[in-house]
């Protein structure tokens, strides 16, 4: 069964530090993507990177990437230049790319709170 | 383009009472899932609809229904509702193909008292 582990229940970091977001995951099946979603204090879940099992590159996104090593199931999320808009929760989740499959796998989340 | 949009925001149900939430979709998405997100239990896969049949479904009782229209926005019901179902519940849309990206709603959040 598919699983998606992270490790950090809640992280501190000073404004305008790089941020970096556990996450490992566990598969059988050799196809699948990998999201990371941010949700602040109002619900909505804000999407921000995908990566692909087979991109031979880190997706990244802006401020966002996504350090993927797949022999190690880890897909860490990075976040540079930290702003205190980035306080909220995030999450990593799966996806086992068969097809008609559009179920997402979650992780427990890490609560980000940047300080000033 | 609009996001997916997820009416209602906010409501309060009584135990035993039903409720209807809705989801549109982005457009050209043809598939919409649902997912109930709790404190206790995180978020959770409820079921996912492409082109108006059920594709995929969570371990949900039977009360936690759903169904999609020729347009692709999609309703899920729960019927007699226990205090267990206050939850945020959150749709998400995508065109349904393998590798495509998924986004979500703002959600809903159901009270019951």
């Amino acid at each position: 069964a598919q699983k998606i582990t992270q490790t950090q229940p809640g992280m501190f970091v000073q404004e305008k530090e790089a941020v970096t977001l556990d996450c490992t995951y566990d598969t059988s099946d050799p196809s699948y993507g990998l999201f990371w979603y941010k949700q602040p204090s109002s619900g909505e879940m804000i999407f921000l990177i995908y990566q692909g099992s087979y991109d031979q590159q880190n997706a990244t996104e802006g401020r966002y990437s996504l350090n993927f090593q797949k022999a190690r199931k880890s897909a860490n999320l990075v976040i540079s230049a930290s702003q205190l808009g980035d306080s909220a929760m995030y999450f990593c989740a799966m996806r086992e790319d068969n097809f008609g499959n559009e179920k997402l796998t979650f992780g427990t989340g890490t609560r980000l709170t940047i300080i000033p | 383009k609009a996001g997916v949009t997820q009416t209602p925001r906010y409501l309060i149900k009584t135990r035993g009472q039903q409720v209807t939430l809705s989801c549109s979709p982005i457009s050209g998405h043809r598939s919409v899932s649902w997912y109930q997100q709790t404190p206790g239990q995180g978020l959770q896969f409820l079921f996912e609809y492409f082109s108006e049949t059920q594709r995929n479904k969570g371990n949900f009782p039977g009360r936690f229904s759903g169904r999609q229209f020729s347009n692709s926005r999609s309703e899920m019901n729960v019927s007699t509702l226990e205090l267990g179902d206050s939850a945020l519940y959150l749709c998400a849309s995508s065109q349904g193909q393998t590798g495509n990206t998924i986004y979500f709603g703002e959600g809903s959040w159901l009270t019951v008292v």
